[in-house]
C-alpha cells in the first residue's frame, strides 16, 4: 500500500540527548523521502531528504538513514536543543509526485 | 523572496455554504499541490497541477471539491456545501520542477471550520 508507518507518536528526550524516529513503508517505487518539521500552528518546513541512490545524508545535528532493502528510513538528530521541541513527519513520493505522510512524532526536548 | 502564501488564513463557514481558498505559489514553480491535513494528522494528498494541467486528482474526497490553475500561477480550491468533515487545514506546496524529486515548499495554510 502507499502508507507510511512512522514511530514513536512522541519521544521525550533531555536536552543534549539524541532522538530517532522511525519511518517504514511498503511501495518499493518510493524514490525521494523528506523529513519535515512543524511547528504548532505553522507550515511543515523541510529540514531533510535523501533520494533512493544514497543510504545516509548528514546535515549538521540532523541525520536521514535509508535502508531501501527493508524500506525503512530514519531521522537522528543530536545534541537536541529546547527549539527541536515539534511534530516531526517523515514522507515518500511513489509512482507520482505526490508525498504521502507518515503520522507525525510529537518530540519534546526537556531542559 | 517571497514563499507560497495562502488566503485567508481562518475561515469560518456555516454548514452548507461554499468556500474558496487561494494559494500563490512561488513564483516559476511548475507544480502545486493541495493538502488536507486534519488535527493531529499528517497531511493528505489532495490533487496536483504541472503547470495549468490537473494532472491528479485522486485525493479529492467528494465531488464537492475543486481545484483550479487556469494561468499555471494561482491556485483556488473551492468546497461546495461545507460539512463539519470538511474542517481542516488546507495546505498548499509548490515545487521548482514537475520530477518527483524536488522539495515541495509549504504555505502557511489556511484553517477551515464549519460549524
Amino acid at each position: 500500500g502507499e502508507n507510511v508507518e512512522q514511530h514513536p507518536s512522541t519521544l521525550s528526550v533531555q536536552e543534549g540527548d539524541s532522538a530517532v524516529i522511525k519511518c517504514t513503508y511498503s511501495d518499493s517505487a518510493s524514490n525521494y523521502f523528506p523529513w519535515y518539521k512543524q511547528e504548532l500552528g505553522k507550515r511543515p518546513q523541510l529540514i531533510i531528504d535523501i533520494r533512493s541512490n544514497v543510504g545516509e545524508k548528514k546535515d549538521q545535528r540532523i541525520a536521514v538513514t535509508l535502508n531501501k532493502t527493508a524500506k525503512h528510513f530514519s531521522l537522528h538528530i543530536t545534541e537536541t536543543q529546547p527549539e527541536d521541541s515539534a511534530v516531526y513527519f517523515c514522507a515518500r513520493t511513489g509512482g507520482g509526485n505526490k508525498l504521502t505522510f507518515g503520522t507525525g512524532t510529537q518530540l519534546k526536548v526537556e531542559l | 523572496g517571497a514563499g507560497v502564501s495562502q488566503s485567508p488564513r481562518y475561515k469560518v463557514a456555516k454548514r452548507g455554504q461554499d468556500v474558496a481558498l487561494r494559494c500563490d505559489p512561488i513564483s516559476g514553480h511548475v507544480s502545486l499541490f493541495w493538502y488536507q491535513q486534519a488535527l493531529g494528522q499528517g497531511p493528505e494528498f489532495l490533487t496536483y497541477f504541472q503547470n495549468e494541467a490537473q494532472l491528479d486528482k485522486s485525493g479529492l474526497p467528494s465531488d464537492r471539491f475543486f481545484a483550479e490553475r487556469p494561468e499555471g500561477s494561482v491556485s483556488t480550491l473551492k468546497i461546495q456545501r461545507t460539512q463539519q468533515e470538511d474542517s481542516a487545514v488546507y495546505l498548499c506546496a509548490s515545487s521548482l520542477e514537475a520530477l518527483a524529486l524536488y522539495e515541495q515548499y509549504f504555505g502557511p495554510g489556511t484553517r477551515l471550520t464549519v460549524t
